[in-house]
C-alpha cells in the first residue's frame, strides 16, 4: 500500500513565523499536491508537482511557497504565517498525472496561526 | 464556474439502513472520484470510475454520464461507516491533475 507520511498532525505558530510541512510518499509517484481544506469550502489545491524541482500553482498559491528536491518529499512552506491560513493541510501523490490515476492522501496537518 | 454539488450535506442513519449520496456535476467529465474522510483528516480513495458501476463490498459507485450525475450507496450500513463523503470530478478538457471537489456529505451512522 502507498503511503503517504505529514510530518505534523497538530501545529501551532504564530503570525509572521516561516512555517514548513513536510510530506513523504514510498511509492516513487511522479506526482504530489497540496491542499488546504477549510469548513464549507471544501478541498481546494495549493500547489502541484510533476517531477523533481518541478511545480505548478494550484488554485490558492498565494502565501505559500513549495519545495521538491527529491522525488519522495514534497513541502509546503508558508514564507510569513498569518491567522487566515489556519486550516487542515492535505498532501497526496499519484503515480500519473492523467485522469486513471487514483490520489493517495497523508492524515493532514491541522495548522493553527495565533 | 464548473461546480460539484453533493447531497444531502448531513445524513443520520441507523445501523443497518441503505444509505445513498448523491453527487452533480455541470460538464463533461473524465473521471468520478468517491473519497472518505474519517474523524481526524485522512483521506481514502474509495473509488475512480468514468461510466457504469463499481462495487466494493458494501459499498457501490455508479454514474450516468447522460445525468451528469453519480451516487455511492452504502448496504448494510455499521457505525465504522460514519464519516464524511467527497465526490470529485476531473473536468474533460481541464488540466490532466485539476480535480473539483464537493464540499462533502457528513454520514453518522447510530448503532
Amino acid at each position: 500500500d502507498v503511503k503517504v507520511t505529514q510530518s505534523s498532525r497538530y501545529l501551532v505558530k504564530r503570525t509572521g513565523e516561516k512555517v514548513f510541512l513536510e510530506c513523504v510518499q514510498d511509492m516513487d509517484h511522479e506526482n504530489m499536491f497540496w491542499y488546504r481544506q477549510d469548513p464549507g469550502l471544501g478541498l481546494r489545491l495549493i500547489y502541484f508537482s510533476y517531477d523533481v524541482k518541478m511545480k505548478e500553482k494550484g488554485d490558492i498559491p498565494e502565501g505559500y511557497s513549495v519545495s521538491r528536491e527529491k522525488k519522495e518529499r514534497f513541502s509546503l512552506i508558508l514564507e510569513s504565517a498569518s491567522t487566515n491560513q489556519t486550516s487542515m493541510y492535505l498532501c497526496a501523490s499519484s503515480l500519473l498525472a492523467g485522469y486513471n490515476s487514483p490520489l493517495h492522501f497523508g492524515n493532514g496537518t491541522r495548522l493553527t496561526v495565533t | 464556474k464548473n461546480e460539484v454539488e453533493q447531497s444531502p450535506q448531513n445524513l443520520t442513519a441507523q445501523e443497518g439502513e441503505f444509505i445513498t449520496i448523491n453527487c452533480s456535476y455541470s460538464v463533461g467529465i473524465s473521471a468520478l472520484h468517491w473519497l472518505q474522510q474519517h474523524p481526524g483528516g485522512g483521506i481514502v480513495s474509495l473509488f475512480m470510475l468514468s461510466s457504469g458501476k463499481k462495487k466494493h463490498g458494501r459499498l457501490i459507485a455508479t454514474i450516468n454520464i447522460q445525468e451528469k450525475h453519480s451516487s455511492l450507496h452504502i448496504t448494510a450500513s455499521h457505525p465504522r461507516d460514519s464519516a464524511v463523503y467527497i465526490c470529485a470530478v476531473r473536468y474533460s478538457g481541464g488540466s490532466n491533475y485539476k480535480l473539483t471537489f464537493g464540499k462533502g456529505t457528513l454520514l453518522t451512522v447510530n448503532p
